[in-house]
């Protein structure tokens, strides 16, 4: 079975410190991890996908099979980085994304 | 075209009401997904349509619901009879391919009193 967990409900950091969002999933295939980002009022929207290897908003996530983990790091967070993080898995040939029940960053001056 | 588009943004209803909430997703998109949100939960998934066809239901979605895409374009989610645990955020969300990330429209809150 698909299942994603993120064990922090609520993350608190002061800005230009380093974040990490945890994220491990239990799947037996080959996943594919997607973080999701909704910050205050606005709709959920794609963060970044580890097939894309990419960073976006500063923001880089690695795939660890041997941990099944994602977590989302960086460096120096910003207070516009505050905002609902959610990480999600979808195996290759299913078209059920699951979702983590989400972590609440905040970022403060 | 801005996106996926989801009304009503807001629905308030009696229970035992029927009710029918409409996506537009975004139109090169051919894969319409449903999923539901409650607070303090990441969004479950509902159901899939692959241009006009229902590929797959979650067992979340009992009898009581059941979802259109007539023409491959708009999908509607229609709750009968409805309850107090149907209390939650309507998520609609579109993808063109495989690969692809959802684009998720704002979503219908639904309160049943």
């Amino acid at each position: 079975a698909q299942r994603v967990t993120q064990p922090e409900k609520l993350l608190s950091v002061f800005k230009g410190a380093p974040v990490e969002l945890k994220c491990n999933y239990s799947y037996s295939g080959s996943p594919e991890l997607f973080w999701y980002v909704q910050y205050s009022r606005q709709r959920l929207q794609l963060l970044l996908r580890h097939i894309s290897r990419e960073s976006i908003k500063g923001f880089t996530a690695d795939l660890n099979k041997g941990e099944t983990s994602f977590h989302l790091k960086k460096p120096f967070a910003q207070e516009e980085d505050s905002a609902m993080y959610y990480c999600a898995l979808r195996s290759y040939n299913n078209n059920d994304m699951r979702f983590g029940a989400g972590t609440r960053l905040t970022v403060k001056p | 075209d801005t996106g996926v588009s989801q009304n009503p943004r807001h629905k308030i209803t009696k229970r035992g009401q029927n009710v029918t909430f409409r996506c537009d997703p975004i139109s090169e998109h051919n894969r319409l997904y449903w999923y539901r949100q409650t607070l303090g939960q990441g969004p479950e998934f509902l159901t899939y349509f692959q241009n006009e066809a229902q590929l797959e239901k979650s067992r979340l979605l009992s009898d009581r619901f059941s979802a259109e895409r007539p023409k491959g374009s708009f999908s509607t989610l229609e709750i009968q009879r409805t309850e107090q645990g149907d209390s939650a955020m309507y998520l609609c969300a579109s993808r063109l391919g495989q690969g692809d990330g959802y684009t998720f429209g704002s979503g219908t809150r639904l309160t049943v009193v």
